[in-house]
């Protein structure tokens, strides 16, 4: 079982749909869990971090976490061509203090 | 955030010699980290730069291979030496402080 798991998509949605991305996690003892984004050829840029269960809000993006079902999500509102990009799910291991990521799923926002 | 800046951007280089990329951090930050990320895949983990002491390397990667630096909080160095194609990958410096943050990469062709 890997550490971190995302589906790799392509996950294609129409222009002003909502994006749900998921991932789940191994590690029981984390406490810290992020979403990046990573346009191609860029490289990935922080847009949601999430310590506590719940949702957490910024803008039209949520992030949710169930450290119970070690899993964590993120929705994109009203999709914009311009969230086409791959995005990455990283865990703050309890264990290394290292940051482990998924694989990434990419998003393809249609117009 | 902490910006981080790389340099350089890209090159192209032939087959045996080394390249150093420097990395600089426009603030302190606890941990620096160097990362390798080839096309289409996600960033595996090459080393954690230790302020004043020898970086801490990963399984696979090795300091004769990628010997890095770090002599205060804000700079590091990564040398790839004798390098091969097989070396031919983007090259990230990522910080930590709170969240952690990358660097825009450095994109190494080797010939």
């Amino acid at each position: 079982q890997k550490e971190v798991e995302q589906n790799s998509g392509p996950l294609s949605v129409p222009e002003g749909a909502i994006a749900s991305l998921n991932c789940t996690y191994s590690d029981r003892g984390s406490q810290s869990f992020f979403w990046y984004r990573q346009y191609s050829g860029k490289s990935p840029e922080l847009i949601m971090s999430i310590y506590s269960n719940g949702d957490k809000e910024d803008g039209r993006f949520t992030a949710q976490l169930n450290k119970a079902s070690q899993y964590v999500s993120l929705l994109i509102r009203d999709s914009q061509p311009s969230d086409s990009a791959t995005y990455l799910c990283a865990v703050l291991s309890g264990n290394t203090g290292k940051l482990i990521f998924g694989q990434g799923t990419t998003l393809q926002v249609k117009p | 955030s902490a910006v981080i800046s790389q340099k350089p951007s890209r090159d192209i280089c032939q087959r045996g010699t080394s390249l150093t990329i420097q990395c600089q951090v426009d603030s302190q930050v606890t941990m620096m980290f160097w990362y390798r990320q080839q096309p289409g895949q996600s960033l595996t983990l090459i080393a954690t730069a230790n302020q004043g002491s020898e970086a801490t390397y990963e399984s696979g990667f090795v300091i004769d291979k990628f010997p890095i630096s770090r002599p205060n909080l804000t700079f590091s160095t990564l040398t790839v030496s004798n390098m091969s194609p097989e070396d031919s990958s983007i090259y990230l410096c990522s910080a930590r402080g709170q969240e952690q943050f990358f660097g825009p990469g450095t994109r190494l062709t080797v010939l």
